[in-house]
């Protein structure tokens, strides 16, 4: 089965420690997406990465690192400088032109106490 | 600066009747315009989009959506509405040319009632 996925599905993490969210997709996608969810404000744009060894920020990049050395992997580091890291965190791949969409893995929730 | 707008946090349907969920865009250039809808601590699913060709679009689940340029909107409609429609629908909109990048907005709580 093609597809994209996060592991792990809910994380626990106590304040101030730093912690990697893993995102796979199996798709050939060259472009990949890091979303920030919290209730009501829809999904905010973290990083994204349109091909291997390059990254950009997106919109709230702050506290947050990436890395891109594999085309089917793009992991994110939430690090102890995010000040309210508790969210819903999603990845995405998109085949890396304007007109095709995003595929979506299913989220990790990550709780941070 | 491209933007979307959903103007309805929430709307409520009695299932079997036709829904509408609202959305606004701002771009310049070309507008290429998406559709996902979202289940409970899920992944978002793509529903349709535009990029091209007929104002009528038709994607997954029964669902369309009607793009108007005059308007600059690209409302999501679906003829009978299904409790199992129930979910967090957004619109969402290319960034700028020459970017993978894309613009989501706040979303729209669909709720279809038995």
């Amino acid at each position: 089965d093609g597809g994209i996925t996060q592991s792990p599905k809910y994380l626990f993490r106590k304040e101030g420690q730093n912690v990697t969210l893993s995102c796979e997709q199996n798709l050939n996608h060259d472009a990949m997406y890091w979303y920030r969810q919290d209730p009501g404000q829809g999904l905010r744009l973290i990083y994204y990465s349109q091909i291997v060894n390059d990254f950009q920020k997106g919109d709230i990049a702050e506290g947050y690192s990436v890395s891109r050395e594999k085309k089917e992997s793009f992991p994110l580091t939430v690090t102890s400088a995010q000040k309210n890291p508790t969210a819903f965190y999603l990845c995405a791949s998109s085949i890396g032109t304007e007109i095709y969409e995003q595929y979506f893995g299913p989220g990790t929730r990550l709780t941070v106490t | 600066a491209q933007s979307v707008a959903q103007p309805e946090d929430q709307v409520n349907v009695a299932e079997g009747n036709p829904l509408t969920v609202k959305c606004t865009y701002s771009v310049s250039g070309n507008p290429y315009l998406f559709w996902y809808v979202q289940y409970p601590n899920r992944g978002l699913q793509f529903l349709l989009k535009y990029i091209t060709g007929d104002n009528l679009v038709k994607g997954s689940y029964g669902f369309e959506a009607e793009f108007n340029k005059s308007q600059t909107s690209f409302h999501l409609k679906k003829p009978s509405a299904l409790v199992s429609d129930s979910a967090l629908y957004f619109c969402a909109v290319r960034d700028k040319k020459g970017t993978y990048k894309y613009i989501f907005g706040t979303g729209t709580r669909l709720k279809v009632l038995a």
